[in-house]
């Protein structure tokens, strides 16, 4: 079964500094992949998608994600951290199929001036 | 263009007592999803309907939870009776597509209930 791998259940960064916020997948054929963000009681707002279009996906935000068949990973980036950054963050795998999707247990992400 | 709407936002019942949970996805979205996220957790699918028809209910406790599809648009998930473990967020989301071989689509995520039983 198709399991996703999100190491780290809490990063730090200060404002201004690079995120790196990583997930790996199991499964022999590559998914599709997402990385969904959640602000305190709110629902779960996609950031960014991997369609096996491009290994580099852009997203919302000034997100990205690189996709790496080699490692299995789909690490979620961002140049420079905002205080507004501050939330939860899913990274998410469906196989073809029905669509269901498979979700990491969450990295939260804090932010400090 | 509106969101997924749920309700209630919150609810706190006592164990052994019945609770429902109300979705209104997106107009014109075929498929709808109801998650469980326990706290600390990823959310985990229950159930999944393509128009008013279940797709895959794998991982919902069936001999408690239950739902229905009225009409191909809105949504209720029930728990009858509810036990402490079943305290969580129930998240509600939607897809615009029915399921196409090959393919997958952006799910639409509504606020989500907060489920607490004492």
């Amino acid at each position: 079964a198709q399991s996703v791998t999100q190491l780290g259940s809490h990063v730090s960064v200060s404002e201004g500094a690079l995120v790196l916020l990583r997930c790996n997948y199991s499964s022999s054929v590559p998914p599709y992949l997402f990385w969904y963000v959640q602000y305190p009681n709110q629902g779960l707002q996609l950031l960014l998608k991997y369609t096996s279009a491009a290994t580099l996906v852009k997203g919302i935000n000034g997100f990205e994600a690189e996709f790496k068949k080699s490692e299995t990973s789909f690490h979620l980036t961002k140049p420079s951290a905002h205080m507004s950054d501050a939330a939860e963050y899913f990274c998410a795998a469906s196989n073809t199929g029905f669509q269901k999707l498979v979700f990491g247990t969450g990295t939260r992400l804090l932010v400090s001036p | 263009e509106a969101g997924v709407a749920q309700s209630p936002r919150y609810k706190i019942i006592e164990k052994r007592q019945s609770v429902a949970f109300w979705c209104n996805p997106i107009s014109g979205h075929a498929t709808l999803y109801w998650y469980q996220q326990i706290l600390g957790q990823g959310p985990k699918l229950l159930i999944q309907f393509q128009n008013n028809g279940v797709v895959d209910d794998s991982q919902l406790p069936k001999d408690r939870f239950s739902a229905e599809r009225l009409k191909g648009v809105d949504s209720t998930l029930k728990i009858q009776p509810a036990k402490l473990e079943d305290s969580a967020v129930y998240l509600c989301a939607s897809s615009p597509r029915a399921w196409l071989a090959g393919d997958t689509d952006t799910q639409y995520f509504g606020p989500g209930t907060r489920l607490t039983v004492l």
